[in-house]
């Protein structure tokens, strides 16, 4: 069965700490597309990854990066010297693209307090 | 950038009324999908469309939903006769054709049930 567990469901750091976001998913699919979300406290969900199952090269955006490792089934995300504004909702999802259906199976998500 | 809009962005409805939220997706984008999330919640997938016809759906969507694009721009999600339980956060998302996989979300729905 698909499914996609975020362990943390809050997290507290300091500003410039760095912070990881764990995300575990489960699939039988050979071809799958990860991703993550974000969600300020303004409510709209903000795209920020996809990773395909074929790709596991890990990748940086900035502060941002991800670790994906199939091994593990774990794709975590990495914000570097955290900023007040990097607090949100954090939501991994998994789409099981080659059963013919698209849908995002998501997370409970990590909300994320970053402090002054 | 182009971007997915939604309206209204809050609705607010008495138990037993039809509801119709509006999307519209990114212009040349293929398929479009709704979500909803509960307060507090995780985000849940309702149904998908694509070429004028339901895709996949979930067990929420029963038939007190339906969905609709009614001209070359809208995507309208209808909740027939809302129930108290319905309050939630409605999301439309959409997404190119096949070989781009991401589903841009817009800002969404507040939908209030009493």
């Amino acid at each position: 069965a698909q499914k996609v567990t975020q362990a943390q469901t809050e997290i507290s750091v300091v500003e410039k700490e760095d912070v990881t976001l764990d995300c575990v998913y489960e699939t039988r699919d050979t071809t799958y597309y990860l991703f993550w979300y974000k969600q300020p406290p303004s409510g709209e969900l903000v795209f920020l990854i996809r990773r395909n199952s074929f790709d596991e090269q890990n990748e940086i955006s900035g502060r941002y990066s991800w670790n994906f490792q199939k091994s593990t089934s774990s794709f975590n995300f990495t914000i570097t010297a955290s900023q007040v504004v990097d607090s949100a909702v954090y939501f991994c999802a998994l789409s099981e693209a080659s059963r013919g259906t698209d849908k995002l199976i998501f997370g409970t998500g990590t909300r994320l307090q970053v402090f002054p | 950038e182009p971007e997915v809009t939604q309206t209204p962005s809050h609705q607010v409805t008495q138990m037993g009324q039809e509801v119709i939220l509006r999307c519209v997706p990114i212009s040349n984008h293929l398929y479009f999908y709704w979500y909803r999330q509960i307060l507090g919640q995780k985000v849940e997938f309702l149904v998908s469309f694509y070429n004028n016809e339901i895709s996949e759906k979930s067990e929420i969507f029963d038939d007190q939903f339906s969905v609709e694009r009614p001209d070359g721009s809208n995507f309208t999600l209808k909740i027939r006769s809302t129930k108290l339980e319905d309050s939630a956060m409605y999301f439309c998302a959409s997404r190119g054709d096949i070989g781009v996989e991401t589903q841009y979300f817009g800002p969404g729905t507040r939908l209030l049930v009493l």
